[in-house]
């Protein structure tokens, strides 16, 4: 049971460029979530999803789009990405059946944008 | 609008003392869940304890507890004999969103833990 897992670990682009984040999970989770974390601001969600198939805005969400094509798995994407991109990205999951269900995280990307 | 703040940016402690970190919420929600993660220097994210806003009872998990005050808005975490293992920064979220299960969290509080 691997829990939730992230790829890659750690990405260097250029302005521009573009790239995409995986997530996946192996617990059968319905919500699955992305959010940046910026020093000194702690973690603010950029889009989330309620199911497979579904994905919605978060707080932070221009300049990134995401999809849900399956269960396990939601996809982070930048698609010109940018200076302002440079932080450290988490995925997160829950059962979503509560709003009292947890959240678990993924280890976390580092992306720095040159 | 939902914020929460934590208005310590670094605290110490000795090992096997007390500490407390603070925590206010603002948030527009009648049902919500409050919560206090670790993130240590691996920059895991770990839950250490949640409380639900209807119970007044509070919420602990061994040698963390918290302070809920809901008048207040304020959640603050105790950690009982402190120990080097719980150096690391601590986040104070609160759910919103209703079913959708969102969190909003606070800007962190470093925990240094002195030998």
């Amino acid at each position: 049971n691997a829990g939730v897992t992230q790829t890659p670990k750690f990405r260097v682009l250029k302005t521009g460029q573009s790239m995409t984040l995986l997530c996946a999970q192996d617990m059968n989770h319905e919500y699955m979530y992305w959010y940046r974390q910026d020093p000194g601001m702690g973690l603010r969600l950029i889009h989330y999803s309620v199911g497979e198939g579904t994905t919605a805005k978060g707080e932070v969400p221009d300049g990134y789009n995401v999809s849900r094509l399956k269960k396990q798995n939601f996809l982070l994407g930048l698609e010109s990405a940018a200076p302002s991109q440079t932080s450290v990205y988490f995925c997160a999951s829950s059962y979503g059946t509560s709003r009292s269900n947890e959240q678990f995280f993924g280890p976390g990307t580092r992306l720095t944008v040159l | 609008a939902q914020t929460v703040t934590q208005s310590q940016p670094e605290m110490s402690v000795q090992e096997a003392e007390t500490v407390t970190l603070s925590c206010t919420y603002d948030t527009s929600e009648s049902d919500y869940y409050l919560f206090w993660y670790k993130q240590p220097p691996s920059r895991q994210m770990i839950l250490v304890i949640r409380q639900e806003a209807y119970k007044q009872q509070n919420a602990t998990e061994n040698r963390f507890s918290v302070n809920f005050q809901k008048a207040a808005k304020s959640f603050s975490l105790k950690i009982s004999d402190s120990q080097l293992g719980d150096a690391a920064m601590y986040f104070c979220a609160s759910s919103y969103g209703g079913a959708t299960n969102k969190l909003i969290f606070g800007t962190g509080t470093l925990l240094a833990v002195q030998p």
